[in-house]
């Protein structure tokens, strides 16, 4: 069954400090991930998107990292700031047939940063 | 300047009542989408609509009924409304479909409307 999880379910960190987010996956086959930020009462905007060899790609201070043996993502953000207190959305698209794709989502950590 | 907008952003109504969102992007893109996010934050994919195709119904009760007049509007008609419908709706568009490689398939989202039902 295709499935994301996300953890942690939420965090809360000082403005200033690092952060780990982590996503697993078990989709196949397999196309590419994308990390969504989704700001409280927005909609969700794209962070990063990753394919299968692709090990590491940023994003000003957000560093996506994918281990695709492994199955698992990581998105690192450095130097945190107030505004980036949101929700993290992993996706991981599925191929089904042809140029089609399906989503699969996860559930999201909900990031606090606290001055 | 909005890229996908949304209206109304919020909506309280009555159970049994019929609504309608609707949905306006103007990205150029030829492919929209209805989202649902529940109370527990999850994404769930409803429709989507290719070129003003139907291309994605996912199990959802036909009390929903999406039109799209054209590749730049796509509208979410609900019929009977129940409790259980309370949500934010998000609608989204991408320039082909979802999930491709590189920024074809990027899904661009609106606001969001959040629909009470009471």
């Amino acid at each position: 069954k295709n499935q994301v999880e996300q953890s942690p379910q939420s965090l809360i960190i000082l403005e200033g400090k690092n952060c780990t987010l982590q996503c697993n996956y078990t989709v196949s086959p397999f196309s590419n991930l994308r990390w969504y930020k989704q700001d409280t009462g927005r909609g969700p905007v794209s962070l990063t998107i990753m394919t299968f060899s692709e090990n590491t790609k940023s994003n000003g201070r957000y560093t996506a990292t994918l281990d695709a043996d492994t199955k698992q993502s990581s998105l690192h953000i450095t130097a945190s700031q107030l505004s980036d207190s949101a929700s993290y959305i992993c996706v991981v698209s599925a191929r089904t047939s042809g140029d089609n794709r399906k989503l699969i989502w996860g559930l999201g950590t909900s990031l606090a940063v606290n001055p | 300047d909005t890229a996908v907008s949304q209206t109304p952003k919020y909506l309280v109504t009555q159970m049994g009542n019929d609504k309608s969102i609707k949905c306006e992007q103007n990205l150029g893109h030829d492919t929209m989408y209805w989202y649902k996010q529940d109370s527990k934050k999850f994404l769930k994919i409803m429709f989507s609509y290719n070129n003003k195709e139907l291309i994605i119904n996912e199990t959802v009760p036909n009390r929903f009924s999406p039109k799209s007049p054209d590749k730049a509007h796509l509208n979410l008609h609900i019929n009977s409304l129940e409790l259980g419908d309370s949500a934010v709706y998000f609608c989204a568009s991408s320039h082909g479909l979802a999930g491709g490689h590189t920024n074809t398939g990027e899904l661009f989202f609106g606001e969001g409307s959040r629909l009470t039902v009471l």
